[in-house]
């Protein structure tokens, strides 16, 4: 059963700090992981997505990278600001699913402090 | 364009009552999933309407049903409804394929149940 974990919970930086923000899988056979941005009682708005055969994915500040022999994905967000706070949700959609069905980590709670 | 939209934005229940939620897709989306997320945790997976038939369903028990309308529009029905079923309820549209597609999410159905 894949099961996907974001860690840490919550992370506070000071405004101007370069990030990384980690996901974590079981089970490597995914078609494409994607990252998204919650703000607080708001939907999902999607930032980057990787797909299987991708190593990285860049979106202005965002970078995203995928290892799927490790599990392993990690946002990373350069100089962050304070407009960054949200929380980050990682989501994967599994090789052995052809519904499209996403599995979600527990996310990370961003504070950017001015 | 028109993304994801739902309704009702915000809903107020007693146990035992029955709720509908709404969703309308993305133009051009075929398929629409439906998301359960408590506070403070990711989203989960309750099923995926697909030519108006259930196509997958998560770990969710029969009290939760759905429909698709012919013009992809769907409905998420929950009965008997628990304190537990207090969340946030996401519907993310997408085409059935490619499966390398992104998923867009609407802005949720705050189901607060008294």
């Amino acid at each position: 059963k894949q099961e996907v974990t974001q860690i840490p919970a919550a992370l506070s930086v000071p405004e101007g700090e370069n990030l990384v923000l980690n996901c974590s899988f079981t089970d490597s056979a995914i078609y494409n992981l994607q990252w998204f941005r919650q703000d607080p009682g708001k939907g999902l708005t999607s930032l980057l997505l990787i797909q299987s055969s991708q190593r990285e994915q860049t979106s202005g500040r965002l970078n995203a990278s995928l290892d799927k022999s490790s599990g392993r994905s990690t946002l990373y967000i350069a100089a962050s600001q304070p407009g960054d706070s949200a929380t980050y949700l990682c989501a994967l959609r599994g090789g052995s699913s052809n519904t499209g069905k996403l599995i979600f980590g527990q996310g990370t709670t961003l504070q950017v402090k001015p | 364009d028109a993304g994801v939209t739902q309704s009702p934005t915000h809903l107020i229940k007693t146990r035992g009552q029955q709720v509908t939620l709404r969703c309308s897709p993305k133009s051009g989306h075929d398929t629409v999933s439906w998301y359960q997320q408590a506070l403070g945790q990711g989203p989960q997976f309750i099923f995926q309407y697909y030519e108006e038939e259930e196509r997958q369903r998560g770990n969710f028990p029969d009290r939760f049903s759905g429909h698709q309308f012919p013009n992809y529009s769907s409905e998420l029905n929950v009965n008997a409804l628990l304190l537990g079923d207090s969340a946030l309820y996401l519907c993310a549209s997408s085409l059935v394929l490619p499966l390398v597609d992104t998923q867009y999410f609407g802005p949720g159905t705050r189901l607060t149940v008294l």
